[in-house]
């Protein structure tokens, strides 16, 4: 049972430079979550979708851009990385239903921007 | 505007004694709080839930209090051990879709 994986685990990249955080999941979970995790500011929703082609802003959408081809993944785009963007990134999901349904997580990317 | 809060960022307790984690909501129309734990280099994990129509749920040494008068819930971990040691975040579902967390509470149980 794969769960929910996050590739790749540690990326460093230069300010400017496009990057691709993958999100592939095995249970078929309708919906999917991008979180990063910051000191001070615990785990901030970026965006999230509900099912495939069905995607919307979070709490810190800006500079990112998600897509929903197919239920399985839910690839994050940082289009032009920033300094700020430097975090840790945790992709989740969780079956259809009400929003108090447990979320499973996968085990983070920690992206750096330098 | 921080809509669920963890005012104390960290806790050191003894092993065998209780830890306590704090968090208070803003949103009255909050009604099911969920506690996740994380450990260094994983994701976090779901430990234990409470619906407000009740004020307490238990599961083993996890305990969940919630006191909705005061917009406040607390994790007691009884006894706590020193496996315990991770990051716990609160959280409460926003409208249908999302959950919303707290800025998390770093745990260290002592041996």
């Amino acid at each position: 049972d794969a769960g929910i994986t996050q590739s790749p685990r540690y990326k460093i990249t230069e300010t400017g430079r496009q990057v691709t955080l993958m999100c592939h999941q095995t249970w078929s979970h309708s919906y999917m979550f991008w979180y990063r995790q910051d000191l001070g500011h615990g785990l901030r929703l970026i965006y999230y979708s509900a099912a495939a082609d069905i995607t919307d802003k979070g709490e810190v959408p800006d500079g990112y851009v998600v897509s929903r081809s197919k239920t399985e993944n839910f690839p994050l785009t940082l289009e032009s990385a920033t300094r700020s963007q430097t975090s840790v990134y945790f992709c989740a999901s969780r079956m259809a239903g009400n929003s108090g349904n447990t979320i499973y997580f996968g085990e983070g990317s920690w992206l750096t921007v330098v | 505007d921080q809509q669920v809060k963890q005012n104390s960022p960290s806790l050191s307790v003894q092993e065998g004694r209780i830890s306590i984690l704090n968090c208070d909501y803003t949103n009255s129309m909050f009604d099911y709080f969920l506690w996740y734990k994380k450990y260094p280099a994983e994701g976090p994990t779901f430990l234990i839930s409470i619906s407000s129509i009740k004020d307490k749920n238990e599961d083993g040494r996890f305990t969940v209090f919630l006191n909705k008068s005061a917009k406040h819930l607390s994790l007691h971990i009884v006894p706590s051990q020193p496996g315990d040691s991770a990051v716990y975040f609160c959280a409460a579902p926003e409208g249908f879709q999302k959950l919303v967390f707290g800025t998390g509470t770093r745990l260290l149980v002592s041996p």
